[in-house]
């Protein structure tokens, strides 16, 4: 089964505007991490969060963690067409422990100029 | 700028043909990973190497094999190449299991 499901699968915001999107995720896990992908580029890496964090900033970024809901959010203020991309969470499980990640369906943001 | 390398970018080919998609990667990274990624789906693991002579099936069946025999190189081979084997696939590194993974920008395959 799809450890990581993302919401909303599309959206469509304007230039200045913030993004948010979210990941939720079904096992316990140890971190969680935040990916960008631009079209027919490979996947990169944009933020980690432990799972005993609760907020985490970088930048623009501002990824948030609930382990008790599995789930996790990543907010992009102030966006910009550059933003325009697909973004992925990725779950490293417990029960994987450090052997792989898992990614999940992916959030294709649009940001129009 | 990427320090993970994938050859060809694209590759259209007909049926039946053996590839084989190279993979480097400069970093030093013990782990190594192939994903399998339809156009904007996600990604689905095929294989993995925790260091040289190491390779583990990842969680998607697939029909292609790879090996570990150096460090920064980890190539796939697909002996038998299908229509249903069109797709993109990904390589990526990284330092540690659980840590980010780099990586490379993929290779487009169509078999016709």
């Amino acid at each position: 089964s799809q450890q990581g499901e993302e919401d909303p699968q599309a959206l469509s915001i304007q230039e200045g505007e913030n993004a948010t999107m979210n990941c939720s995720y079904k096992t316990s896990i140890n971190n969680l991490q935040w990916y960008r992908q631009n079209s027919g580029r490979g996947l990169v890496h944009l933020i980690l969060i432990r799972s005993n964090e609760r907020e985490k900033h970088s930048g623009r970024l501002r990824v948030t963690l609930d382990t008790s809901k599995k789930s996790s959010s990543l907010l992009i203020t102030a966006s910009r067409a550059a933003d325009t991309a697909s973004y992925f969470c990725a779950t490293d499980a417990v029960e994987t422990s450090g052997s792989r990640l898992t990614f999940g369906e992916g959030t294709q943001l649009t940001v129009n100029p | 700028e990427a320090d993970i390398y994938q050859t060809p970018r694209y590759l259209v080919i007909g049926t039946g043909k053996k590839i084989t998609l190279e993979c480097s990667q400069t970093m030093g990274h013990d782990k190594m990973y192939w994903y399998q990624q339809d156009p904007g789906m996600e990604l689905h693991l095929i294989h993995y190497s925790y260091g040289v002579n190491s390779t583990e099936k990842g969680d998607l069946s697939s029909e292609s094999t790879v090996s570990r025999i150096r460090t920064e190189h980890f190539p796939l081979t697909l002996e038998s190449a299908r229509p249903s084997h069109t797709s993109q696939y990904l390589c990526a590194s990284s330092e540690m299991g659980n840590q980010p993974q780099h990586f490379g920008d993929g290779t487009r395959l169509s078999i016709l």
